[in-house]
């Protein structure tokens, strides 16, 4: 059974830091990774897609990367920003149902 | 860019009673249509998914006579919480899928329900 985990649950940094949200999971064999962002009683936005086949993807300051054999993927922020405070959740996809499997999600505070 | 929205935003009922939640989306036609549960500071769940015209598939654990679900359209998905009960209160997130070979989903800003 496939298995999220998100470290850490939460992370406070003063603006300004570059920082790094980590995801792993248990089974290899995934169709596609996204990271989403969630603030507080909001629905999802979804930030980064990343297919089995590709190892990054990049969107103005974040990058995400994916390693399948080792199973995990790293969310990269650069130059944080208060307004990137929220939850951080990455999700994987096993087939081309696009059934999510959800982590718990890493609550990130940027300080002013 | 897609847009799905949710109604209502936010549900009182007492319990007993039977609850439906909308799930549309706006600006295109989704294929697929998943429903998702998210209690307190815990991570979503899926608890269906939704395909137009036919029945939908739930996840072990969620009993479907309890959460009807209807995709009625390829823009429309309806989520009926029935006999509602206190533990039902959550938050319902739908996303909608669009068809294709990356297959983005797209998610609604979610219910809250409140179940007395």
């Amino acid at each position: 059974k496939q298995e999220v985990t998100q470290i850490p649950a939460a992370l406070s940094v003063p603006e300004g830091e570059n920082l790094v949200l980590n995801c792993s999971f248990t089974d290899s064999a995934i169709y596609n990774l996204q990271w989403f962002r969630q603030d507080p009683g909001k629905g999802l936005t979804s930030l980064l897609l990343i297919q089995s086949s590709q190892r990054e993807q990049t969107s103005g300051r974040l990058n995400a990367s994916l390693d399948k054999s080792s199973g995990r993927s790293t969310l990269y922020i650069a130059a944080s920003q208060p307004g990137d405070s929220a939850t951080y959740l990455c999700a994987v996809s096993l087939d081309s149902s696009y059934k999510l499997i959800f982590g718990s999600g890493t609550r990130l505070l940027v300080r002013p | 860019g897609a847009v799905v929205s949710q109604h209502p935003s936010r549900v009182i009922c007492k319990s007993g009673t039977s609850v439906k939640i909308e799930c549309r989306s706006l600006d295109f036609q989704a294929t697929t249509m998943f429903w998702y549960r998210q209690f307190p500071k815990q991570s979503l769940m899926l608890m269906a998914t939704s395909n137009e015209g036919s029945k939908a598939t739930y996840e072990q654990g969620v009993e479907k006579d309890k959460f009807l679900i209807n995709h009625a359209s390829l823009t429309l998905s309806t989520l009926t919480v029935t006999s509602a009960h206190p533990e039902d209160s959550s938050f319902y997130i739908c996303s909608a899928r669009v068809g294709g070979v990356v297959g983005e989903q797209y998610f609604g800003p979610g219910t809250r329900l409140t179940v007395t």
